[in-house]
């Protein structure tokens, strides 16, 4: 069984930073790409940030390009996402997700992990 | 960047037929996924590659594209589909590659 667990989350003030991760089970880690997706309180889904089987190849949101930073370690079968310079704006359940194939969608989510931005 | 836009809402009585339209410029030129999401949970795909549909995924659900339109179908409908729709799609064309979603469909089952 696929099983993607989010973790990190939490409150945190404006400008300071947060790691999410993401532990990832029930595949083979090291053959798909990974992506983080979010949605703010009450909003749609947005695409933040997706990384290659092999780190080759990573992509961003405009929204989050220079401020957030995706990795893996497929040693450790688990997904990151460093985000600094954190805004209001970034406030969000942010989820780990699988891609099923080369473009091919997204096939499973984690559960999400709730980021708060605010003094 | 790309634009994908989803009517706010549809409404259906049960048994009958809804129709979730993804525009976007020339979006027959793409592949175009679909998710469900039912409040409080994470989203779940109904439709990948316009038409295909996953293991677990009622055949009362389909997908087309074609020009500037993507449909998701769903035929049949129960009380249970009342959710929130998502469109897909991978853009290449921009600078800066990565998935679109569509703005959201809110399905209501009358």
């Amino acid at each position: 069984e696929v099983q993607l667990v989010e973790s990190g989350g939490g409150l945190v003030q404006p400008g300071r930073s947060l790691r999410l991760s993401c532990a990832a089970s029930g595949f083979t880690f090291d053959d798909y790409a990974m992506h983080w997706v979010r949605q703010a309180p009450g909003k749609g889904l947005e695409w933040v940030s997706g990384i290659s089987w092999n780190s080759g190849s990573i992509g961003y949101a405009d929204s989050v390009k220079g401020r957030f930073t995706i990795s893996r370690d497929n040693a450790k079968n688990s997904l990151y996402l460093q985000m600094n310079s954190l805004r209001a704006e970034d406030t969000a359940l942010y989820y780990c997700a699988k891609e099923y194939s080369n473009a091919g969608g997204i096939d499973y989510w984690g559960q999400g992990t709730l980021v708060t931005v605010s003094s | 960047s790309y634009v994908l836009t989803q009517p706010p809402s549809v409404s259906v009585a049960p048994g009958k037929t809804a129709r979730i339209t993804c525009g976007g410029n020339n979006i027959g030129s793409k592949s175009v996924h679909w998710y469900q999401q039912k409040p409080g949970q994470a989203p779940v795909l109904v439709i990948y590659y316009d038409s295909d549909r996953p293991s677990g995924i009622p055949e009362r659900f389909s997908g087309s594209n074609s020009g500037n339109t993507a449909t998701l179908t769903i035929s049949r409908v129960e009380a249970g589909d009342e959710a929130d729709y998502y469109c897909q799609v991978w853009d290449s064309s921009s600078d800066h590659p990565g998935y679109v979603f569509g703005t959201g469909t809110k399905v209501t089952v009358l």
